[in-house]
């Protein structure tokens, strides 16, 4: 198995919604990370997970929040967002050693309303 | 100054050119380098990767290494309309902390 699967693909919420964005991967990774992409920009770096304990955090609001259960699971739980934050979050994860490349997800397409 | 630099293009070349791509990378310890390729609404894919100084070729990619100059480069020999995509420099920073990091991206036109 060497996919890195996302759920739900498409996500419309309203901004008093809570909701959460999930990613799996059995490839034995031990890093995981959340970016956010917005139309036309690159993959902006939010967390990342080693080991699964949090180990970057890039200044991210707090109504983003993530939660790593285990070494396969990632969860990323929003709460009260902003229709700024519509855009397509995406996941990866790669082998625990610096030396290695990402693999991605299909990501979700998240639009807030 | 940010961590990973590329020139946002857009770059267009004819059917059977070479393309060419640049990066460049703010973290000197930096030592291993990603170039992905996206197409608009879909995820980013690997094309190559690259640790050592001087170039790897794969098929008609070729990805170019120099540390000293903190430069990253990619070449697309016989460039197809297929390969209009948005390029991606990725670069695993060496904080230890396992960060990838992203240029802006190039996006490429190859026309027929």
């Amino acid at each position: 198995d060497t996919e890195v699967t996302q759920t739900p693909k498409h996500l419309v919420m309203g901004m008093t919604n809570k909701k959460s964005l999930k990613c799996e991967q059995h490839m034995g990774h031990r890093a995981m990370y959340w970016y956010k992409q917005k139309a036309k920009k690159p993959p902006e770096l939010m967390f990342v997970y080693s080991y699964e304990k949090l180990s970057i955090n890039e200044s991210v609001p707090s109504r983003f929040s993530p939660e790593c259960p285990n070494s396969s699971l990632l969860n990323l739980h929003l709460h009260a967002l902003q229709p700024e934050d519509s855009a397509l979050y995406l996941c990866a994860s790669r082998p625990a050693d610096r030396d290695t490349e990402a693999f991605f997800g299909q990501g979700t397409r998240l639009t807030v309303v | 100054q940010k961590e990973v630099e590329q020139n946002s293009g857009p770059l267009s070349v004819p059917e059977g050119a070479i393309a060419s791509l640049n990066c460049t990378y703010s973290d000197r310890g930096s030592q291993s380098f990603f170039w992905y390729r996206q197409y608009s609404g879909k995820s980013p894919e690997l094309i190559m990767f690259i640790y050592s100084n001087g170039d790897k070729e794969d098929g008609r990619f070729t990805a170019q290494l120099n540390k000293a100059s903190q430069y990253v480069s990619l070449l697309i020999r016989d460039s197809q309309p297929s390969d209009s995509a948005t390029y991606l420099c990725a670069v695993n920073m060496d904080t230890g902390g396992f960060k990838t990091i992203f240029g802006a991206g190039t996006r490429l036109f190859v026309k027929a």
